[in-house]
């Protein structure tokens, strides 16, 4: 059964820059997993924001970007704002299936 | 806009069933598969399976074969999932997604809640 590891929690000051990986028991995390990136806020329906490692969709702010890093797949936030506060997270494409990490809750501060 | 709609919530005694639809519009719902998720309280989402629209292909996840199944009605542009023999380890949100080429999982339903008590 693999696994899906995300960093549980993660705090960045408004303004700075934060990373956040998805890693596979599996071994190195590559474009053939298809990672996308989720934002999930409270009482609402998760939406998408990164899609197959590194697109964009239309919606999505342009200081988040996606790519791959050290083996894993990686959400980077620049100029953080107050509204990114939020649990986020990454969807692996695996042994036929799909798996999802368990969540980074990004705490601004 | 593209939406996806899904049936309210439900209560259900351990052992029942539970039937949750996800009606589609603004799209061509035949072009795209539609994916269930769950996520129980306090845990991570668990992908559960997809339909193609179109031909009515399904992939479960192996962990739901034998109590889950997914379903299309094409005339009303929807998507049904039902699972069987509940507990209370099925109480979650349960949401239908969208997926198109590439691996683009866009929109989610609202989550439809499904509680699973005595």
């Amino acid at each position: 059964q693999t696994v899906v590891t995300q960093e549980p929690s993660l705090t960045v000051s408004p303004g700075g820059t934060v990373t956040l990986t998805c890693g596979s028991s599996t071994g190195e995390v590559t474009s053939s997993y298809y990672p996308n990136w989720f934002q999930h806020k409270p009482g609402q329906a998760p939406r998408s924001l990164i899609y197959s490692t590194t697109n964009k969709h239309s919606w999505t702010p342009a200081r988040f970007s996606g790519s791959l890093l050290g083996g894993k797949a990686a959400l980077t936030l620049s100029s953080v704002q107050p509204e990114d506060e939020a649990e986020y997270y990454c969807l692996l494409f695996s042994g036929g299936g799909w798996i999802f990490g368990g969540g980074t809750n990004l705490t601004v501060l | 806009q593209v939406q996806l709609v899904q049936s309210g919530a439900e209560v259900k005694k351990p052992g029942a069933s539970v039937k949750v639809s996800c009606q589609a519009s603004g799209y061509i719902f035949t072009s795209y598969a539609i994916h269930w998720v769950r996520q129980a309280p306090g845990q991570r989402p668990e992908w559960m399976g997809w339909i193609h629209g179109g031909n009515g292909d399904t992939k479960y996840s192996e962990k739901f074969q034998g109590r889950f199944s997914i379903t299309r009605d094409t005339s009303a542009t929807t998507a049904y999932m039902e699972l069987r023999s509940l507990t209370s380890e099925d109480t979650a949100v349960y949401y239908c997604i969208r997926q198109l080429p590439f691996s683009w999982f866009d929109p989610w339903g609202q989550g439809t809640l499904v509680i699973v008590s005595s």
